[in-house]
């Protein structure tokens, strides 16, 4: 069964840049995983965030930014602001129908 | 305005069934491949299957503790997209949302959930 693996938790500063990551239990994580982030904050659906390893979806702001660092997907967050605090997950198309959700990372900002 | 809205959640018992819908609408719903997706109380998002369209064959995909169990369907002359959820169990309680699948490889419309009790 294939694990994707994300920080529990982040903390930042208002302002602040933070990096998270997502990874395969077992081998590295590339493009052709196509991998996703989403932001969800408690109670809420879901938000899409990045697509296709680094492409914003419509009318999320540039101060997210998806891309691969080593041999996992990473999201940053660039300057963040306290309506970031959020929980945040990636997801892996494993390729035949089979998508995988990381997860979650917890980002608090203070 | 593109829309999911999802209805049919509810308490049933162990070993019982339930049926939700997905109500779409603002985009061309028979286009459109479409996933169900579930998070248990305090838990993570967990993939739950998709449908492709007609065009492109209509076939499902299902995760591996749903398969056999659940069944996803759609009504292409409703835009309504349904999950068929039989022999339930209680690690099934969960929101249940629905999404659209876009670029092949993301989901980019999410419903606002309907919640699933399994209990006795």
């Amino acid at each position: 069964q294939t694990v994707v693996t994300q920080e529990p938790s982040f903390s930042v500063s208002p302002g602040g840049t933070v990096t998270l990551t997502c990874g395969l239990s077992s081998g590295s994580v590339s493009s052709r995983y196509y991998p996703s982030w989403y932001q969800q904050t408690p109670g809420q659906a879901p938000r899409t965030l990045i697509y296709s390893t680094n492409t914003r979806s419509s009318g999320v702001p540039d101060r997210f930014s998806g891309s691969i660092l080593g041999n996992k997907a990473a999201l940053t967050i660039t300057g963040a602001q306290a309506d970031d605090e959020s929980d945040y997950y990636c997801v892996l198309y494993m390729g035949s129908g089979d998508y995988v959700f990381g997860t979650g990372t917890k980002v608090t900002v203070l | 305005e593109v829309q999911l809205v999802e209805s049919g959640g509810g308490l049933v018992k162990p070993g019982g069934s339930l049926r939700l819908s997905c109500a779409a609408s603002g985009f061309t719903f028979s286009k459109a491949w479409m996933s169900w997706v579930r998070q248990a109380p305090g838990k993570g998002l967990e993939w739950v299957g998709r449908i492709k369209s007609k065009t492109d064959g209509g076939t499902t995909d299902y995760a591996a503790p749903v398969k056999g169990r659940f069944t996803i369907s759609r009504n292409d002359s409703k835009n309504t997209l349904y999950l068929q959820m039989n022999s339930l169990k209680t690690e099934d309680t969960a929101v249940y949302y629905c999404t659209r699948i876009n670029w092949g490889s993301a989901f980019d419309i999410w419903g606002q959930g309907t919640m699933v009790t399994v209990s006795s």
